[in-house]
């Protein structure tokens, strides 16, 4: 099993600030890396795939980076309907996803 | 636009079967390059990946979970199942239907149901 981490656990930001979210799996999942938004009571909803590819409809201030096993999450300037909680996947092996990391204001 | 819809009882006893539908809209579960998920996820807490169902009938499970869970699917009303059998209080969770891609592009999931709370009690 990959395990996937995420930091921080929680991150308070200010509407308007960059927001830059980690996340780091056990080993190598070359590209195969998502992200996903989940707010209360939703489902989660994909963000960005193949680590850097914007999912139809997301926004250019969301931006993701990363190989092997380090990645970031960067929100460039925060909106009011970012704050939620954000979850990295790896699809390299079978899928695992990381704990999440909730922004909040 | 895809959507998916869990449909299934609430409450579940324990070591009895939890069973759940997911009803697709906007795509069928034939179309290539696509499989057919089961995500999880407890009350608080993380998400899980249960299992993905293909077309041809083949399946991928989660190795924590393979012996207890069981995937079909009904191509006439375009759904597809999911049961877990001999289930605890740890299988109280709100259960997603996803689409997965399936692919040389990636494997991730691009639409979500909105979610079934399975209680187990």
């Amino acid at each position: 099993e990959v395990v996937m981490t995420q930091s921080p656990a929680t991150l308070s930001v200010s509407p308007g600030e960059r927001a830059t979210l980690s996340c780091r799996a056990s080993q190598s999942v070359r590209s195969d890396l998502a992200w996903y938004q989940q707010k209360p009571g939703q489902a989660p909803r994909l963000l960005i795939y193949n680590v850097s590819t914007r999912a139809t409809g997301i926004p250019a201030r969301f931006s993701g980076s990363g190989s092997g096993t380090e990645f970031t999450l960067t929100i460039s300037s925060l909106q009011s309907e970012d704050f939620a909680v954000y979850y990295c996947q790896q699809y390299n092996y079978w899928p695992t996803f990381g704990p999440g990391t909730k922004v909040d204001i | 636009q895809v959507q998916l819809q869990e449909s299934g009882p609430g409450l579940v006893k324990p070591s009895e079967t939890l069973s759940l539908t997911c009803s697709v809209s906007g795509d069928s579960i034939r179309s290539d390059g696509f499989s057919w998920a089961w995500i999880r996820q407890p009350p608080g807490k993380g998400l899980e990946w249960i299992g993905s169902l293909f077309y041809s009938g083949g399946a991928f499970h989660n190795p924590s979970l393979k012996s207890r869970v069981t995937m079909s699917k009904d191509t006439s009303k375009n759904q597809f199942s999911l049961k877990m059998n001999s289930v605890t209080s740890s299988d109280t969770a709100v259960y997603f239907c996803a689409r997965q891609l399936w692919g040389s592009g990636g494997y991730y999931f691009d639409f979500w149901g909105q979610g079934t709370l399975a209680t187990v009690s």
